[in-house]
């Protein structure tokens, strides 16, 4: 099978402070990772596309120095909310392509509530 | 960039019935397309695809169509079942250059319900 992990499955923080999510495939190697958001009752909109050892691609209208993306091996991406305010509060996941094919596996999600 | 558009945004079958959703997009280069069923709180996952050289694939109860010519795909579900029931998205994407991942464009998103 192809398994994505995300850690952790929710975290609730304060506003003004930074959280980070993992996401890894645990028996795959992904050479590109997806972010996604996805509001409730609403359908996953892409934030970045994080590429091994090199920088992620941004989508229009994300911040890139708000959601630091880091894909430092072919199985972790980490994507880290700086400065978290409540409306970033949401559900984010993320997916893996196993490299050599065109298969997005997606990780169980992460919900953020930032107070 | 692309546009998928999907419809209905929600739908009630009995079981038993069949359920059908549709699905637009706008790039004539996208040639994948896949089926992903999300329930409540979970991680989508895809439950059918289909690429541009084939018209239908079937797997057991549910099959998707693709009309390259009018840019509509379209999820079919037979004998639907309570379990059924969750959000189903549609997606699409397009090749592109070797070593590059592709990239979906999902739909908006129809909430299926099946009654008992």
């Amino acid at each position: 099978g192809a398994v994505v992990s995300q850690h952790p499955s929710r975290v609730i923080c304060k506003s003004g402070t930074s959280v980070k999510i993992e996401c890894r495939s645990l028996d795959f190697q992904a050479t590109t990772m997806f972010w996604y958001r996805q509001f409730p009752k609403q359908s996953l909109m892409l934030m970045a596309t994080s590429n091994e050892g090199s920088k992620a691609t941004y989508e229009q209208g994300v911040e890139k120095d708000k959601f630091l993306i880091n894909h430092a091996s072919l199985t972790l991406s980490t994507l880290t909310v700086t400065s978290a305010h409540p409306e970033d509060s949401s559900f984010y996941i993320c997916s893996a392509t196993r490299t050599g094919t065109g298969t997005q596996y997606f990780g169980p999600g992460t919900r953020l509530l930032v107070l | 960039g692309e546009n998928v558009e999907q419809h209905p945004s929600t739908l009630s079958v009995q079981e038993g019935d069949s359920a059908v959703i549709k699905c637009t997009y706008s790039d004539s280069a996208s040639n994948y397309f896949p089926w992903y069923k999300q329930e409540l709180g979970k991680r989508p996952q895809l439950i059918i695809d289909i690429r541009s050289n084939v018209g239908e694939k079937k797997d057991q109860r549910i099959a998707v169509t693709l009309n390259k010519t009018a840019k509509h795909f379209s999820l079919h579900i037979t004998e639907t079942q309570p379990e059924d029931s969750a959000v189903y998205f549609c997606a699409a994407s397009k090749s592109v250059s070797s070593g590059s991942a592709r990239q979906l464009t999902f739909g908006s998103g129809t909430q299926l319900t099946v009654l008992p």
